[in-house]
């Protein structure tokens, strides 16, 4: 059963500490996603990435945010230093390209992170 | 440019009555069209996706949406609510590399 795996599920850290965020897409997948999720702002794409290359991430702080893909299987979000604000539900989702310009998004479960 | 606006950020039916979820989108260009369901806790997961083939679009737990071009719409419907359509729905339009989600509906399913 592929799905996509999200380490850690929780992450409660301090105000200015290095928080990463790891994401394993579906095997095959070209298309990986990130997203942020809160009560205030709701759902918001923060970046994604096709064959392993940036395509958007106009939603991403740059200061303190970065996205990468060190390789097809592993996706990572960093932010450095960490503030209250982050405080947020991050998925990681991923997609095919094959068939179409887009088809279905597979979310992972999120990690919960918390900033005090 | 692309928007997608869900009328609704909260609906509430009673069990085994229908449900509409309301979506309408702007784009400049035929766009593609997905509902995806978020149960509490959970990451967000396909109902049915529209990509210029048939209109009326079906997808998983007995939920269809329709393509409306002269309305610009793209509604969620399904005839009959179960307890455990309780979720938030998020409709999202792409189209060549943009995705825009919706800010979501939430339904709630009464006894």
């Amino acid at each position: 059963d592929a799905r996509v795996t999200q380490t850690p599920r929780d992450k409660v850290t301090e105000m200015g500490q290095e928080v990463t965020m790891r994401c394993q897409p579906i095997l095959g997948h070209n298309t990986v996603f990130w997203y942020r999720q809160t009560m205030m702002q709701g759902l918001e794409l923060l970046a994604y990435f096709r064959n392993r290359a940036p395509l958007d991430d106009s939603g991403m702080p740059k200061d303190r945010f970065s996205a990468e893909m060190p390789d097809a299987t592993l996706a990572t979000l960093k932010i450095q230093p960490s503030e209250p604000r982050d405080s947020a539900v991050y998925f990681c989702a991923s997609g095919s390209l094959a068939g179409g310009p887009y088809n279905e998004q597979f979310f992972g479960p999120g990690t919960r992170l918390t900033v005090l | 440019a692309q928007s997608v606006t869900q009328l609704d950020s909260h609906v509430s039916v009673s069990e085994g009555t229908p449900v509409l979820l309301r979506c309408n989108y702007s784009s400049s260009y035929s766009p593609s069209l997905f509902w995806y369901v978020q149960h509490p806790n959970k990451g967000l997961q396909l109902l049915l996706k529209y990509t210029s083939a048939a209109t009326l679009v079906k997808g998983i737990n007995g939920f269809e949406a329709e393509f409306k071009k002269s309305e610009t719409s793209f509604h969620l419907t399904k005839p009959s609510a179960h307890m455990s359509d309780a979720a938030e729905y998020f409709c999202v339009v792409t189209r060549d590399d943009k995705i825009i989600f919706g800010k979501g509906t939430r339904l709630h399913i009464l006894p």
